[in-house]
């Protein structure tokens, strides 16, 4: 069973266009995360829901939405879509308890190309 | 604001030979530290991981990492390359303070010579 998975695993689009994608995890997890790997490698975290909850949400477009519907899903969708957004997104989950950080694992990747 | 630096964007190491890749910090507060392994077209995989308990840490695959206060250093090592150790590393931070994001340096490019 893969623990954090994705879908799409590729993703090509006009620019202009909407697209979204998925992120499950089967961890028992409370807190998902999505980052962004350009294209020279370099991985930013975007967002993270702890219990469907947003806590974290950087400088990103307001283009890129995240939804949570359950504490095992977190969606990422992305209006417009521009050329800047080819990327490959990952998502990633975690436990979290207070005063305790436990390790993130990471899904195998989206690789979005927008042309 | 923490951050991590990775000296070497490309390290070269013949098959069999020690493996060093370093890794540096800025954090004000105890940090939490992690290094990833990403292989071709792949998610990342946790290496090994420093949450405040021994200084010294072992992983998965032969790797272990020591972190150094003084110095604000957590390098990986590795006695002995193999050719399947031919990936990207990348170091990170953790920012409890910040919802547990993760912050990374920009990776370096193991590269292991037959």
């Amino acid at each position: 069973d893969t623990a954090v998975s994705q879908t799409p695993k590729y993703l090509v689009t006009q620019m202009g266009n909407d697209k979204s994608i998925k992120c499950e995890q089967n961890l028992g997890h409370d807190t998902m995360y999505w980052y962004k790997q350009d294209s020279k490698k370099f991985l930013k975290i975007m967002f993270s829901y702890n219990n469907k909850e947003l806590i974290i949400n950087e400088t990103v477009p307001n283009r890129f939405s995240p939804k949570s519907p359950d504490k095992a899903h977190l969606n990422l969708h992305i209006n417009s879509l521009e050329l800047g957004d080819s990327a490959v997104y990952f998502c990633a989950s975690s436990n979290s308890l207070a005063g305790v950080t436990y390790e993130q694992y990471f899904g195998p990747g989206t690789r979005l190309t927008v042309t | 604001a923490q951050s991590v630096t990775q000296l070497g964007s490309h390290v070269s190491v013949s098959e069999g030979a020690l493996v060093l890749l370093r890794c540096n910090y800025s954090s004000s507060v105890p940090p939490y530290l992690f290094w990833y392994v990403q292989y071709p077209n792949q998610g990342l995989q946790l290496l090994l991981k420093y949450t405040s308990a021994a200084t010294l840490v072992k992983g998965i695959n032969g790797f272990e990492a020591e972190f150094k206060k003084s110095e604000t250093s957590f390098h990986l090592t590795k006695p002995s390359a193999h050719m399947s150790d031919a990936a990207e590393y990348f170091c990170a931070v953790s920012e409890m303070e910040y919802g547990n994001k993760l912050v990374f340096g920009a990776g370096t490019i193991l590269r292991v010579k037959s």
